[in-house]
């Protein structure tokens, strides 16, 4: 069974520091490993998606990094922002059966 | 394109009420997927269906809740009776094919 877990729970950080959010999963059989933000009570944007074969994704001030091996992704939001306060969670589709296993999530709160 | 459509997107209800959600896939998606988030935590999926068969539905509490997929494009979750704990957000997501879930933007419950 995957387990994917999400360090810290939350985040608070000044306006124009980076983020740095962590994923780790235990079945290194993925087919990808997606990203989504969360907004109070509503539904999943999809932010990054990174195949198994690739070792990066990036949009804009965003940057995501997999490490298959290791059971590790990283996400980095360049010079944050207070729009980017929301909930983050990593999803990893697994290779056998393409069931998506979630994170519980990184609220992050960005103080102006 | 038009994106997956819920209703309602949010609902208060009693508990022993019963309560029925509402999903609009993306237009050509064969699969369909009910998740439940709880707060605090990431989405557990409910039910897959592909077309208007069921392909998952282990982790759906069959003793109150019940889906259906109707001529293989809309779907509809019911809940009856309802408990406390049923209180989350539910989300509907459809993919064309398995390896990306385009999610809707949920249905708020609170039974009260």
């Amino acid at each position: 069974k995957q387990e994917v877990t999400q360090i810290p729970a939350a985040l608070s950080v000044p306006e124009g520091e980076n983020l740095v959010l962590n994923c780790s999963f235990t079945d290194s059989a993925i087919y990808n490993l997606q990203w989504f933000r969360q907004d109070p009570g509503k539904g999943l944007t999809s932010l990054l998606l990174i195949q198994s074969s690739q070792r990066e994704q990036t949009s804009g001030r965003l940057n995501a990094s997999l490490d298959k091996s290791s059971g590790r992704s990283t996400l980095y939001i360049a010079a944050s922002q207070p729009g980017d306060s929301a909930t983050y969670l990593c999803a990893a589709l697994r290779s056998n059966d393409y069931k998506l296993s979630f994170g519980a999530g990184t609220t992050v709160t960005v103080r102006a | 394109e038009a994106g997956v459509a819920q209703s309602p997107r949010y609902k208060i209800i009693e508990k022993r009420q019963s309560v029925a959600f509402w999903c609009n896939p993306i237009s050509g998606h064969a699969t369909l997927y009910w998740y439940q988030q709880i707060l605090g935590q990431g989405p557990k999926l409910l039910i897959q269906f592909q077309n208007n068969g069921v392909v998952d539905d282990s982790q759906l509490p069959k003793d109150r809740f019940s889906a259906e997929r109707l001529k293989g494009v809309d779907s509809t979750l019911k809940i009856q009776p309802a408990k406390l704990e049923d209180s989350a957000v539910y989300l509907c997501a459809s993919s064309p094919h398995s390896y990306e879930q385009y999610f809707g933007p949920g249905t708020r419950l609170t039974v009260t």
